[in-house]
């Protein structure tokens, strides 16, 4: 089952913050963010796991509740660059092969 | 660049054709996915081949199939195509059988227009 994405869609000034939540029904093994820029592939953010902990780098953050089967992606003083549509990808055990994605939520960010 | 290279770029074909979609994965990599984006939509699932053999399958029609050979180059073969076809076909690589739980690496994607 697809995981469900929330906001579908935030429209930000530079310099503000941002956070996208992802919540499944099943229980997770791994949570994935991505950032796709129209037209483009998807690029990999960062990647959580069961039992890791909080991860990050630069202004870009990302927490996994196990517990609720969520995972939120923050956004910190966010630049122009950031705009592009965030999908998630989780996976449901330790040897899932695959990932469910999100329907992603767009982001633009403007001046 | 992710040095997972897919080709062609762009395909434009007719109803009832049949294409062939190519995805050489990064190297190393001994898994591939494919994934398709229609407008607007997030990332379907179609199917995964670790060493050149099926490992999963997601939400594939019958009129298509794929094949990764020992080379570890993979094609998606669509055939009858229909209008709703349309649409960005990506190719991903792991180096692992489990997707799940490592980072996927995606290539800039081929996009089908039926016409």
């Amino acid at each position: 089952q697809q995981p469900v994405q929330s906001p579908q869609a935030v429209i930000l000034r530079e310099g503000e913050d941002a956070v996208i939540n992802c919540s499944s029904s099943k229980a997770l093994y791994s949570v994935h963010w991505y950032r796709q820029k129209h037209g483009e592939a998807p690029v990999f953010l960062m990647i959580l796991l069961k039992g890791g902990e909080q991860k990050g780098h630069d202004k870009i953050s990302a927490s996994f509740n196990e517990k609720k089967q969520q995972s939120s992606l923050y956004l910190t003083a966010s630049q122009l660059s950031y705009s592009g549509t965030y999908f998630c990808g989780t996976g449901n055990t330790g040897t899932a092969s695959k990932l469910t994605f999100g329907t992603g939520t767009r982001l633009q960010v403007t001046l | 660049d992710s040095g997972v290279t897919q080709t062609p770029k762009h395909l434009i074909t007719a109803t009832g054709q049949r294409v062939t979609l190519r995805c050489s994965p990064r190297s190393g990599d001994l898994s591939v996915y494919w994934y398709q984006q229609s407008l607007d939509q997030g990332l379907q699932f179609l199917i995964q081949y670790y060493n050149g053999e099926e490992r999963a399958k997601g939400n594939i029609l019958e009129r298509f199939s794929a094949q990764q050979f020992p080379d570890l180059h993979s094609e998606l073969n669509l055939s009858s195509l229909e209008l709703g076809d349309s649409a960005l076909y990506f190719c991903a690589s792991t180096l692992g059988p489990t997707g799940g739980n490592t980072e996927a690496f995606f290539g800039q994607g081929t996009r089908l227009t039926v016409v």
